[in-house]
């Protein structure tokens, strides 16, 4: 049972460039979430799905596009890399959406330059 | 959202108990009590949650006063690898789709 995988775990990316986050789950968990996390900051929401086939705007989901595959997968996509993009992602899982008992992720360090 | 207040910062001594306090005076009837924590450079872990009755898991014990209005976090016998960021947060069940916010936390050190 390996929770919530994510990869890659480092990515540095040119400005413009673009790349796909992959995030995956294997507790059979309806609900998924991308968040960022910024040097010495919180936690911000980017996108969720609720279920497989839902995807919904958090927020700052701007610059950034997520694909639920299937229940347990959920990429998010750079399309055109930035500077402020630079962060460390976080997918996390939960039972369904109403519950706050999220399992995270390792995170993925990304550098845009 | 109930609003939480949490030292900022604990020592505690390996194989001791850890004891981590949360204030959160305001919480309405119907809000949980989450506890997370985050280990440098790692995913924010859950730990535990209630309501209002005391629970315990396999990583720790959350005992929350009659009034609701204080909570502890109880790590049995902290090791060096219970050193991290520890989230008290209280949130109202059904509200998922805010995500997850983390105020400033208690940093604790577990000294060898």
């Amino acid at each position: 049972n390996a929770g919530v995988t994510q990869t890659p775990k480092f990515q540095v990316l040119k400005t413009g460039q673009s790349m796909t986050l992959q995030c995956a789950q294997d507790m059979n968990h309806n609900s998924m979430y991308w968040y960022r996390q910024d040097p010495g900051m919180g936690l911000r929401l980017i996108y969720y799905s609720a279920s497989e086939g839902t995807t919904d705007k958090g927020e700052v989901p701007n610059g950034y596009n997520v694909s639920r595959l299937n229940k347990r997968e959920f990429s998010l996509r750079l399309e055109s890399a930035a500077p402020s993009q630079t962060s460390v992602y976080f997918c996390a899982s939960t039972v369904q959406l109403e519950s706050y008992e999220q399992y995270f992720g390792p995170g993925t360090r990304l550098t845009v330059t | 959202d109930a609003k939480t207040t949490q030292p900022t910062s604990m020592d505690c001594a390996e194989g001791r108990a850890a004891n981590l306090p949360c204030n959160h005076s305001t919480i309405s009837g119907n809000e949980y009590v989450y506890w997370y924590r985050q280990i440098h450079s790692q995913g924010p872990q859950y730990i535990i949650h209630g309501l209002k009755n005391n629970e315990t898991n396999e990583m720790a014990s959350l005992i929350i006063t009659e009034d609701r209005k204080s909570s502890t976090l109880i790590l049995p016998h902290a090791t060096l690898r219970d050193t991290a960021v520890y989230y008290c947060i209280v949130r109202v069940y059904g509200g998922g789709a805010d995500g997850l916010t983390f105020g400033k936390g208690t940093h604790l050190i577990i000294q060898p």
